[in-house]
């Protein structure tokens, strides 16, 4: 079975700009979940998305967002790019039902913002 | 909201030793799960082992296991028989009953040959 793709890996970015990001979950998962992984601050939960609604949503201004496709498929925009915005942003899988606590993990995004 | 903390941002062990990492939490919540993930350099975020807090036998996965202590909030991992290929960056991890996961902020393993 094929694991946690996105896409792009690499992305450079002028302040100012919007980005777009891709996760595409394993198959037959149906929750997808966004971190931001920065030096020192560790993984800080962005949004999860499950059967194409938002089901929870982290402390990150209106700046971040989110969605969901039929297919499970997720993507995630910054828009107003800020040098601050310069991370590793991860997206993780999992079945997504109630006792489902078992998360998979992309290879991540890695976001220069200059 | 539920906290996570890695007090050691960096340890070292000599290859076939033992290590032990510490992670603390915090939370309100009864039922609730508990997780070390491992972040080899460059590489992808994997699942190293799982516990869950209504269980009070102790999770191990061959040279991985922990030590939950629900009372004082504590989740250490110990890795027995360390080898090289166990140098990464380690995260504790917390996931509540809604679903959401909160992250420490890593303690970066290195295994000295």
């Amino acid at each position: 079975k094929a694991g946690v793709t996105q896409t792009p890996r690499y992305l450079i970015k002028t302040r100012g700009q919007q980005v777009t990001l891709s996760c595409s979950p394993i198959s037959g998962h149906r929750s997808v979940s966004w971190y931001q992984q920065t030096p020192g601050q560790g993984l800080q939960f962005l949004f999860e998305y499950f059967s194409e609604t938002q089901r929870n949503k982290g402390n990150f201004p209106g700046r971040f967002s989110g969605r969901q496709f039929s297919n499970s498929r997720s993507e995630m925009n910054v828009s107003t790019l800020e040098l601050g915005d310069s991370a590793l942003y991860l997206c993780a899988s999992k079945l997504g039902g109630i006792e489902s606590y078992e998360q998979y993990f992309g290879p991540g995004t890695r976001l220069t913002v200059t | 909201a539920q906290t996570v903390t890695q007090s050691q941002p960096e340890m070292s062990v000599q290859e076939a030793e033992t290590v032990t990492l510490s992670c603390t939490y915090d939370t309100s919540e009864n039922n609730y799960y508990l997780f070390w993930y491992k972040q080899p350099p460059s590489r992808q975020m994997i699942l190293v082992i799982r516990q869950e807090a209504y269980k009070q036998q102790n999770a191990t996965e061959n040279r991985f296991s922990v030590n939950f202590q629900k009372a004082a909030k504590s989740f250490s991992l110990k890795i027995s028989d360390s080898q090289l290929g166990d140098t990464a960056m380690y995260f504790c991890a917390f996931g509540d009953t809604g679903n959401q996961f909160y992250f420490g902020t890593g303690t970066s393993l290195t295994v000295i040959p």
